[in-house]
């Protein structure tokens, strides 16, 4: 059983789309993750919630701990966001992380 | 600034040989991680270490072990590589803590294929 679903696993957008990526979750939580990852590229943290919601510049990361379902918005696509998604948990008292598969984003110009 | 780097960054091994994939972190950070990455498994972790001398075992921890003998490094090595550790490896570290403290910062990666 995945502890993490994340959906769609692929997604193609034109640019200017609003993008959402989705991501469920069976398990309790501290916190929850969204990574990103360029191809051939490292890891990078994109936001860290435990409620509400976070944003930075075009990303939005909402987090409804009652449904433990999560989602990543992306306003104005542009194809530099065309990347991997990675939603990843902290379990209640641990420290490492869970990931589900991730999600691959294509930007069309 | 302070960093995480991972070396070598691409090594090609045999079956049955010794490998160890070095991770140096100056974040002073406590807990550090080691990954793999595959096609249609995702990122699945190995081991993990909260501090000098503590290593765990994670979800994928058959054939490597990790020391940790100061803050900054956390070696992963194979014992006797197999061509199914093949993979993309992904070391990280966080401070641990609440809030922000346990956000995850990784390194390049280390690409180890295994003839």
């Amino acid at each position: 059983k995945n502890e993490v679903e994340q959906s769609p696993q692929n997604l193609t957008a034109q640019e200017g789309e609003f993008i959402t990526i989705n991501c469920s979750y069976s398990v309790g939580i501290s916190a929850l993750h969204w990574l990103q990852q360029h191809p051939g590229g490292g890891i990078v943290s994109l936001f860290m919630l435990s409620s509400g919601k976070k944003k930075h510049g075009r990303l939005i990361a909402t987090i409804n701990i009652q449904e433990k379902h999560s989602s990543l918005h992306i306003t104005a696509s542009h194809p530099r966001d065309s990347a991997v998604y990675i939603c990843a948990l902290t379990g209640a008292g641990s420290y490492q992380l869970t990931f589900g598969k991730g999600t691959k984003l294509s930007v069309i110009p | 600034d302070a960093e995480i780097t991972q070396s070598p960054r691409h090594k090609i091994t045999e079956t049955g040989r010794q490998v160890t994939l070095a991770c140096h972190q100056t974040w002073n950070h406590n807990n550090m991680f080691w990954y793999r990455q595959d096609l249609g498994h995702g990122l699945r972790l190995i081991h993990y270490s909260y501090g000098v001398h503590d290593t765990n075992k994670g979800e994928v921890s058959d054939g490597y072990s990790v020391s940790r003998s100061n803050t900054e490094d956390l070696p992963l090595t194979l014992e006797s590589a197999a061509s199914s550790q093949t993979s993309v490896y992904f070391c990280a570290s966080s401070l641990a803590g609440a809030g922000n403290d346990n956000e995850q910062f990784f390194g390049p990666g280390t690409r180890l294929t295994v003839l």
